[in-house]
């Protein structure tokens, strides 16, 4: 079945040094999601990219796909406290299962101001 | 709107208990999904709904079913509990090709 690898499980920085978080599917996929979890929270959604190639930012936080579709990353620059939480991809296949998300395991950020 | 609605989002169980996690989402969505997580172990989907009328398996059905009531309601039942499925339950919803919208969490202790 598809699996959704995300590499690294953890991640300390000080703040204003930058982070990225990889994400990796055995599988083309459709579409990817990024979501950020809160500690104590739920899963929030942050983007969607879709094309072969994507490439979108938002502020400090920059959105890769990669061109194979089986890859992404998020990079936030200048990491402030208030980045901490728990990243995670998500990753929908095409075909028959076009109705199943499936989620890496997380990155948890932690800033050290 | 009020989005995804979980309930109870606290709960404590013993060993072999049953009880049923309740779910709905008043966004008209296709799909509605189960997650469990554990520290370490990311969101592992136990069953989706990919629309009404339909259930599949995900990555850890073992121990659970469920129950598409209608498009609104998607209900997770644990018929014997153990204490392995002590974790936070998340159910989400989505639309055709939109982004998933979770609940506040279930936090289950199995004692």
């Amino acid at each position: 079945g598809q699996q959704v690898m995300q590499i690294p499980q953890y991640q300390h920085v000080q703040e204003g040094e930058d982070f990225t978080t990889y994400c990796n599917s055995s599988t083309t996929l459709s579409n990817i999601q990024w979501y950020k979890q809160r500690p104590g929270g739920h899963p929030v959604f942050l983007i969607q990219l879709v094309k072969s190639g994507e490439v979108k930012k938002q502020k400090r936080l920059t959105f890769q796909f990669g061109e194979a579709k089986k890859n992404s990353s998020l990079h936030i620059t200048a990491t402030q406290t208030t980045d901490v939480g728990t990243y995670f991809c998500a990753g929908r296949a095409g075909g028959t299962s076009y109705g199943k998300l499936t989620f890496g395991q997380g990155t948890i950020l932690t800033v050290h101001p | 709107n009020a989005g995804v609605t979980q309930t109870p989002k606290f709960q404590v169980l013993k060993t072999g208990q049953s009880m049923t996690l309740q779910c709905a989402q008043d966004m008209n969505h296709n799909s509605m999904y189960w997650y469990r997580q554990d520290p370490g172990m990311g969101l592992r989907l136990i069953y989706y709904s990919a629309s009404e009328g339909t259930t599949d398996k995900g990555e850890v059905p073992n121990g659970y079913n469920v129950s598409r009531l209608n498009k609104r309601e998607f209900s997770l039942r644990l018929e014997s509990a153990a204490p392995s499925q002590t974790s936070v339950y998340f159910c989400a919803s989505r639309g055709w090709l939109t982004e998933a919208f979770f609940g506040q969490g279930t936090r289950l202790t199995v004692v």
